[in-house]
């Protein structure tokens, strides 16, 4: 049962645009959500996280959404840049002293970026 | 530079030899994680230690095992019983609290034939 989804496999954006990455989940418990960037080869990249008291959370270029009552969360991008161009992972933990940064990862979105 | 080291990069083995993965951390993190990670999927959580000498299976944990003698070091066997052992393998490291992220490694490409 995935937990986490990022239902659209892929984006191509235009330099200067923004970017939305989306993130649906279906776990309840979840109370801190990140986003993590990667590149082929590469560990993935900590970008921003959210937790569940907020709706959003900003930092430089990047903001997350986060609706609650939807179970939905994005990432905007703005501007978007060729070197955005990675695969971007949502990611999930759940509330408790057990989750110990336990998370669960959606199945990533290739974003592309076009100078 | 603190950071998390993980070697070595590629490694190919025959089927039916188990074979560890090194994972070392310099950024005096608690916990520890190994992740998998297949084409088109998302990460999947093998094994996590909280603490040195005491370790938890994860969500896929059938067929690898781990140890953790100290702080800095995670290492993880796939071993013979992995029915499907060829993957990306990725450890993390993190400050153990409930919301902090993960600080990934470079990863491992094992490859079994």
């Amino acid at each position: 049962d995935q937990q986490v989804k990022q239902n659209s496999p892929s984006l191509s954006v235009q330099e200067g645009r923004i970017s939305i990455l989306n993130c649906d989940y279906t776990n309840s418990m979840f109370d801190y959500f990140l986003w993590y960037k990667k590149y082929p080869a590469e560990g993935p990249t900590f970008l921003i996280s959210i937790s569940s008291i907020k709706d959003k959370n900003e930092d430089g270029r990047f903001t997350v959404f986060l609706n609650k009552s939807a179970k939905h969360l994005s990432l905007h991008i703005v501007p978007s840049q060729p070197g955005d161009s990675a695969v971007y992972f949502c990611a999930a933990s759940g509330a408790g002293g057990t989750s110990y940064g336990k998370l669960t990862f959606g199945q990533g979105t290739i974003l592309t970026v076009h100078p | 530079d603190g950071g998390i080291t993980q070697s070595p990069k590629y490694l190919f083995r025959k089927e039916g030899q188990n074979v560890t993965l090194s994972c070392e951390q310099n950024l005096n993190h608690d916990a520890m994680y190994w992740y998998r990670q297949d084409p088109g999927q998302g990460l999947r959580l093998i094994y996590y230690s909280q603490i040195v000498n005491d370790f938890q299976k994860g969500d896929i944990a059938e067929g690898y095992s781990v140890s953790r003698e100290k702080k800095e070091s995670f290492p993880l066997t796939v071993t013979s019983a992995q029915k499907n052992p060829t993957a990306f393998y990725l450890c993390a490291s993190s400050i153990g609290e409930s919301d902090s992220p993960l600080h990934f490694g470079n990863g491992t490409r094992l490859t079994v034939t």
